[in-house]
């Protein structure tokens, strides 16, 4: 168990609608990154949130937006779902942005339909 | 070309047998290498740290060659419980933003 635990663990959603992903980080960590794993590859970087504040992006479009709270827990916002969508959602957190360990949730399983 | 590569696999070998994958990255500035194993539908996990000096635990060897950019991971005595993805990982600079290979399946065998 890493102490980072994702919220819901599996979702159904239909094309067009909107949806929000939560993640609850290990405790002290004040670091969460989002991550999208399609079937068969590796995850892809989406963005980071150190302090409330994000700290960098990957190459997702603006639909895929986020937040983080003064609890350090985080929330990922997918706006407009395509197909495309369908992918295991991950949350890391880490201790600080300097420190390189990374805990993962246990994900969260979207399907767009 | 992917930042970090991989041969997906699948590698099958049978019980006891020795196997090695292998990575290679294309950022030269980067400072952080890792491989994580992934079991079937669950989140990541680290398996070790990789060093240019090369690190060893337990069954598991990896080692970074910075010239070439390649990272490898050597798994000795295979078990059953070693069937997994493994992910190569680097962190391209600073920070902790990882970015990972498409992953090696492993499937060990009676």
């Amino acid at each position: 168990e890493t102490g980072v635990t994702q919220s819901p663990t599996h979702l159904i959603k239909t094309r067009g609608q909107q949806v929000t992903l939560r993640c609850s980080s290990q405790s002290g960590h004040n670091t969460v990154s989002w991550y999208q794993q399609a079937l068969g590859q590796g995850p892809q970087f989406i963005f980071q949130y150190y302090r409330e504040e994000e700290n960098g992006r990957g190459n997702f479009p603006p639909r895929f937006s986020g937040l983080q709270f003064p609890n350090y827990s985080s929330e990922l916002n997918v706006n407009a779902l395509e197909l495309d969508d369908s992918a295991l959602y991950l949350c890391a957190s880490s201790l600080s942005l300097s420190n390189t360990e990374a805990f993962f949730g246990q994900g969260t399983r979207l399907t767009v339909v | 070309r992917k930042e970090v590569e991989q041969d997906p696999g699948p590698f099958n070998v049978p019980e006891g047998a020795t196997v090695a994958f292998n990575c290679t990255y294309s950022n030269s500035a980067s400072q952080s290498f890792f491989w994580y194993r992934q079991d079937c539908r669950k989140e990541p996990k680290l398996l070790m740290s990789v060093y240019s000096s090369g690190n060893e635990d337990g069954r598991f060897t990896a080692q970074l060659n910075r010239a070439s950019q390649y990272i490898s991971l050597l798994i000795r005595d295979s078990k059953l419980s070693d069937s997994a993805t493994y992910l190569c990982v680097v962190i391209p600079g600073g920070g902790n933003k990882l970015t990972f290979g498409t992953g090696t399946q492993l499937k060990v065998e009676l």
